[in-house]
């Protein structure tokens, strides 16, 4: 079975830190997808990145970064000079997808999120 | 059209009631998913349905019934629910495997409270 792990419940840091939020990740798969998501408290989930298991390539956004590494089954995600509006939880997930009878889905497997508080 | 829609936003029910939640998305995706999502914990999934027909059901009770008419509408019909009901259902849509996971997408949700 699939299964996330964001060991980090609760962060704060003042605003304009830098912050790193960890995500550790087991699968059988040699085929799978990362996910990270952002969810404010208005509550929708905001897709931020998806990264596939033969991409390892790290990846910036603006302020956001990623770092996927197979050979320790992590892919943290870091905020450069945080801001208040980065306030939110923040969900990694991961996706093997599933055949079944010609047909088929993904379904993601969500860590249990962490909450990230930037003090102004 | 990149959207999935669900309709009502905010939804407050009695637990005698009948409610239903609508989900539609018009990317043509075949694979479509309810996810149930208490107070401070990470979504779960509820049911996946793919090529309209129901392939997963993860131990959901029976107050709860998916139905998928067609292809892109998703409704999640609602019965005899509990407080405990109380959460935000989250709609998805994606691919199937094979075509590649790009595009999978969720709703904005419906905020349930159970009275």
């Amino acid at each position: 079975a699939q299964k996330v792990t964001q060991a980090q419940t609760e962060i704060s840091v003042v605003e304009k830190e830098d912050v790193t939020l960890d995500c550790v990740y087991e699968t059988r798969d040699t085929t799978y997808y990362l996910f990270w998501y952002k969810q404010p408290p208005s509550g929708e989930l905001v897709f931020l990145i998806r990264r596939n298991s033969f991409d390892e390539q790290n990846e910036i956004s603006g302020r956001y970064s990623w770092n996927f590494q197979k050979s320790t089954s992590s892919f943290n995600f870091t905020i450069t000079a945080s801001q208040v509006v980065d306030s939110a939880v923040y969900f990694c997930a991961l996706s093997e997808a599933l055949q079944t009878s010609g047909a088929g889905s993904y379904q993601l497997t969500f860590g249990k999120g962490t909450k990230l508080s930037v003090i102004p | 059209d990149t959207e999935v829609t669900q309709t009502p936003k905010h939804l407050v029910m009695g637990m005698t009631n009948k409610k239903s939640l609508k989900c539609e998305q018009h990317m043509g995706h075949r694979a479509m998913y309810w996810y149930k999502q208490k107070a401070k914990k990470p979504p779960e999934l509820m049911f996946v349905y793919s090529y309209e027909k129901l392939s997963i059901n993860e131990s959901v009770p029976s107050r709860f019934s998916p139905e998928c008419p067609y292809s892109s509408l998703l409704n999640l019909h609602l019965h005899a629910l509990q407080p405990e009901d109380s959460a935000l259902y989250l709609c998805a849509s994606s691919p199937l495997p094979g075509q590649g996971i790009g595009g999978y997408t969720f709703g904005s949700g419906t905020r349930l409270t159970v009275v």
